[in-house]
């Protein structure tokens, strides 16, 4: 199995620009999470899916960000329009009973 | 409303002696508790858990200690090498699936 894919894994756009993020989960994983990395704040927890259906969002920051999992191999996150301020590392990670798996990361830069 | 504090950015020690991480919580509903160790440019990934019924667990260097009164935990490595040189997030598991991590502690290992 390869892991948790995500694409890009660097991202530079302009302040107002739309971004969006992709991750392709481990085959079999039932649960689907989307994650931000800050200095301030370590690993913040944005929103996560269970068989595709979006449980929690209480994480994503504002309206600016939306995420979907239209089947149970790929979810996105989309940021529109990007700010300065959503630069971070921004990780996917699948899981089945309990067992997270993590992917690699996608480092966005809004300039 | 950080749930999962980690308050030491950075920890550094000399390779032989035993390494120290800390961590707090506030919620008294968490049920497990587990350590992710995080090279640069790569995802987390497991290191050690605990179940919040116990106060102890080991896996060979490393073990994890729990005091539930005090809501702490620890994680002790020893003797400490230079690959364990990486970032540290404690996270807290609760209603089975949600992960809550905190800030991280940057671990530097000095030959």
């Amino acid at each position: 199995d390869a892991g948790v894919i995500q694409s890009p894994r660097h991202e530079v756009t302009e302040m107002g620009q739309e971004v969006t993020l992709r991750c392709k989960p481990i085959s079999g994983h039932d649960y689907l999470f989307w994650y931000r990395q800050t200095m301030m704040r370590g690993l913040e927890l944005l929103i996560y899916f269970n068989n595709n259906v979006p449980i929690d969002d209480s994480g994503m920051p504002e309206d600016r960000f939306s995420a979907k999992m239209p089947n149970a191999s790929f979810s996105t996150l989309k940021i529109q329009p990007s700010e300065p301020r959503d630069s971070a590392v921004y990780f996917c990670a699948s899981s089945f009973r309990g067992g997270y798996t993590f992917g690699s990361g996608t480092r966005l830069t809004v300039v | 409303d950080q749930q999962v504090k980690q308050n030491s950015p950075s920890l550094s020690v000399q390779e032989g002696r035993i390494s120290i991480l800390n961590c707090d919580y506030t919620n008294s509903m968490f049920d497990y508790f587990l350590w992710y160790k995080k090279y640069p440019a790569e995802g987390p990934t497991f290191l050690i858990s605990i179940s919040s019924i116990k106060d102890k667990n080991e896996d060979g260097r490393f073990t994890v200690f729990l005091n539930k009164s005090a809501k702490h935990l620890s994680l002790h490595i020893v003797p400490s090498q230079p690959g364990d040189s990486a970032v540290y997030f404690c996270a807290a598991l609760w209603g089975a699936q949600k992960l809550v991590f905190g800030q991280g502690t940057r671990l530097t290992i000095n030959p």
